[in-house]
Parts: C-alpha cells; structure tokens; sequence
C-alpha cells in the first residue's frame, strides 16, 4: 500500500504530556498538510509544507504544536503540556502541486489519522 | 471556522434510491471538492470542480456548482450500503490565504439495505 500513512493510529495521554505522531506521505508529493478533526465536525487545517518548508499556520496551531518536515518526506506533529481540548482525529494529507499553479487543483489524499485522547 | 455547510446533517434512504445532498460556501473559491468518510477508509477524496465548470459526473456521483448562490450539490443514484459515510465539500479561498481545505460539517448518510 503506498498511501499516506500515520503513526500511532491512537494515542491515550494524560494532560500535561508531550506526544508526538508522524506521517508518512505518498513518496512523489512534495505538499504535506495537517488537520484536525473533532467529533461531529469536518478537518480543520493546521499546517503546509512545500518540501521541507513550513509555509502556513492556521490560528488554530497554538504554541504548544511544532510541525517539522526535515527532509521533506515524512512529517512530526508535536503537541506539548497537552490539553483536554486537544483531544481529536489529527490527520495528515499530502499532494503534488507545481510553483504558480492556480492553489487548490490538486487532490489531497489523506491518511488514515492518529485518535489522540488526553485524560 | 467552517466554510462550507452542508444540508442536511444527516439523510437517511433506502438502498437503490438517489441521495441529494447541499453545500453552501461563503467567500469566492478556486475550486469546490467532495470528500466521504467512513471509519473503515478514512477520507476520500469524490470528485473535484473548477469554478467556472456548473456540472460534473463521475460514475453515480454528479456534482453542480453555482457560483452565483455559493452552493454545490453531491447526487449519488442508485445508493448502495457501502455509499453509507460522512460526507464533505471542501473548499479553498480563492483570495489567498491557506492552501489548506476547509471543510463543511459534512451530511451523515446511512443506506438502509
């Protein structure tokens, strides 16, 4: 299978703890994205890279997360002094998008996510 | 937040029958994307659709866009129990901003056999 792939695919915590979870993208798409998903609600995004650069943070990436694509090709997602609230599906996507093109005309695919559930 | 809404929350049909369901979006889009999601596949990208295109088909699923309300519709014909999953319309600004998709809360749709 040579899907996007994420690890772990569910994480318990207890509040005030560190995790971190990777993503493996498909191997040829240089955009990988992260969301978050809560119960009940569609993704919300995160973060973007193009290769390894970080290009673009929602208001929702707080402080305590930290993105990292050092080789651009897999993905951490970092989560320090974890809330309740942080308690979602994060899900990560990737793409192949050519410099200049006309944004969003190419098709996410997404991975199968990692459960994250902070007592 | 939430750019899209999608109506309604929730449809409930028999198998064989046609489900309709509606999106609506607020700001001006490049492109308008249907994803399903179900907990044995995760997310899945249907069909996408450029602004300026009003109709698309792939297989059972037909698409329209109407700019001028800010609203798509996703139809499914002949539902099959395996089309039972949530299902999203995905947008991007066209205005700039994130590359990433927002999505609508989606429409849960059970097939019933």
């Amino acid at each position: 299978d040579t899907g996007v792939s994420q690890n772990p695919r569910h994480k318990i915590t207890k509040r005030g703890q560190n995790v971190t979870f990777r993503c493996d993208p498909i191997s040829e798409h240089n955009r990988l994205y992260w969301y978050r998903q809560t119960l009940g609600q569609g993704p919300e995004f995160l973060t973007y890279f193009q290769n390894e650069a970080q290009l673009e943070k929602s208001r929702l990436l707080s402080d305590r997360f930290s993105a990292e694509r050092p080789k651009g090709s897999f993905s951490t997602l970092e989560i320090q002094r974890t809330e309740q609230g942080d308690s979602a599906m994060y899900l990560c996507a990737s793409s192949w998008g050519l410099a200049g093109r006309v944004r969003g005309q190419e098709t996410q695919y997404f991975g199968p996510g990692t459960r994250l559930l902070v007592l | 937040s939430q750019q899209g809404e999608e109506d309604p929350q929730a449809l409930s049909i028999q198998e064989g029958e046609n489900a309709t369901m509606n999106c609506s979006y607020k700001t001006s889009i490049n492109n308008l994307q249907w994803y399903r999601q179900n907990s044995g596949r995760g997310l899945v990208h249907l069909i996408l659709i450029r602004s300026n295109e009003r109709e698309k088909h792939s297989g059972r699923l037909r698409v329209t866009l109407d700019t001028s309300k800010k609203s798509s519709s996703l139809l499914i014909t002949a539902s099959r129990a395996a089309d039972t999953a949530s299902y999203f319309c995905a947008t991007i600004y066209s205005g700039g901003g994130a590359d990433g998709l927002t999505f609508g809360k989606g429409t849960h749709l059970i097939i019933q056999p």
